[in-house]
């Protein structure tokens, strides 16, 4: 069964950093790129980043260029996103999800959300 | 930037077909993705590639891709329907996921 667990999560203070990770069981996490996906309160899905399969390429939503690094460890079968200089506005549920198939970009599955609340 | 466009909310009684569009953007030249969320859940995949379904979707669930519309189609709604719904599609120029804003199905 394929699973994705998210931990990390949590309040941070306004410019400080936090540590998403997302554990993977279940298929061959290094054959398959990850994304990561939030969602404000109240509001609609937002792609933030995604990783290929190997690590090699990553692409980020401009709204996190800069600030959030996304990452993966192919050996713990484990995808992170180091996120810094948090602000007010990425307070949001942050999901990883997995993206079904090289050749056509969707996410067939995703993982229980977890919660970062960026408040002083 | 590409943008998907959705109705923010549809509403439709138990037993009659449902159709959640997704527009703007020349979809016809790319995959489209549906997907539902329920309050507090993560979002599920219920069609892929304009018109697939998962394993474990009902077949209620349809989707189509023409010119610049996408829709979903939910037939013989149900109750247990009711949810948010997101289009989603792949844009390769910037490497990019899109969604649309998302259309609030209720189902009277």
């Amino acid at each position: 069964e394929v699973q994705l667990v998210q931990s990390g999560g949590g309040l941070v203070q306004p410019g400080g950093s936090l540590r998403l990770s997302c554990a993977a069981s279940g298929f061959t996490f290094s054959s398959y790129t990850m994304n990561w996906v939030r969602q404000a309160p109240g509001k609609g899905l937002e792609f933030v980043s995604g990783i290929s399969s190997n690590g090699r390429s990553t692409y980020y939503a401009d709204s996190v260029k800069g600030r959030f690094i996304i990452s993966r460890d192919n050996s713990k079968d484990t995808l992170y996103l180091q996120m810094g200089s948090l602000r007010a506005e990425d307070k949001a549920v942050y999901y990883c999800a997995r993206v079904a198939s090289p050749y056509i970009y969707y996410f067939d599955y995703w993982g229980q959300g977890m919660l970062v609340t960026v408040s002083s | 930037s590409y943008v998907l466009t959705q109705p923010p909310s549809v509403s439709v009684a138990p037993g009659k077909t449902a159709r959640i569009t997704c527009g703007e953007g020349n979809t016809g030249s790319k995959s489209v993705h549906w997907y539902q969320q329920k309050p507090g859940q993560a979002p599920v995949l219920v069609v892929y590639d304009d018109s697939d379904r998962p394993s474990g979707i009902p077949e209620r669930f349809s989707g189509s891709n023409s010119g610049n519309t996408a829709t979903l189609t939910i037939s013989r709604v149900e109750a247990g329907d009711e949810a948010d719904y997101y289009c989603q599609v792949w844009e390769s120029t910037s490497d990019q996921v899109i969604f649309g804003g998302g259309t609030k199905l209720t189902v009277l």
